[in-house]
């Protein structure tokens, strides 16, 4: 099985940066993916790591390690239509695993 | 437009009877499943299909059934609704179950009294 392990809740300002991060245990990884959800509403597909490293997409990062079991999605120049939940993610075989979700408030 | 559409949006319904909420893609996907989420819990898998007539327990399946005898629609069956089952239900689609992108409905929030 696997387990991702994020924490609950963020707290950021306005034009902060802000790092989420995210710690996985699972018998069979392919790579680490990102989603936001507003309010609610249907998950969006963020990023997606396969491979150690950095990726970037516009104002959003998001890397891996996998000799640490650890990813984080980094968020730059925060808005504060930012303000939403956050779920790594890990594709296995026939499933997506999600975590718990961060929930991330930014604040003027 | 390429999208994943549930249908209802909102469902309230009492305790044993039988419901079933739609789920439809245009996407041509060989992918399917049903997530439900609940607070501090996240996203949990009930059902996925990785095609027509391929369907396979996720990690949430007790009171729930699932159907694929089209490659477009993945129907949510609940026989006996409980009100443990109230939560918001989310469908899910993706090329195919190597994807590392799932496309999700708008959800389906259900209370069961």
């Amino acid at each position: 099985g696997q387990s991702l392990e994020q924490p609950s809740e963020v707290t950021a300002v306005e034009g902060a940066i802000v790092q989420i991060n995210c710690t996985y245990q699972t018998s069979g990884f392919y790579g680490l993916s990102w989603y936001q959800q507003h309010d609610g509403g249907a998950p969006t597909f963020l990023s997606y790591n396969a491979l150690d490293g950095l990726e970037e997409t516009g104002r959003f990062s998001s890397f891996l390690s996998r000799s640490d079991s650890y990813g984080y999605l980094l968020l730059q120049e925060l808005q504060m239509k930012d303000s939403a939940s956050y779920f790594c993610a890990a594709p296995g075989y026939s499933t997506l695993t999600f975590g718990k979700g961060t929930m991330l408030l930014v604040s003027p | 437009e390429a999208q994943v559409t549930q249908n209802p949006r909102y469902l309230i319904t009492v305790t044993g009877k039988k419901l079933t909420v739609t789920c439809s893609q245009n996407m041509n996907h060989e992918y399917m499943s049903w997530y439900r989420q609940d607070p501090g819990l996240g996203l949990r898998q009930i059902y996925y299909s990785m095609n027509v007539e391929v369907t396979d327990k996720g990690d949430v399946p007790e009171g729930y059934k699932v159907s694929r005898k089209e490659k477009r629609n993945f129907p949510l069956i609940l026989e006996s609704p409980s009100p443990n089952q109230t939560s918001l239900y989310f469908c899910a689609s993706s090329y195919d179950q190597g994807s590392t992108e799932a496309f999700f409905g708008q959800g389906t929030r259900l209370t069961v009294v």
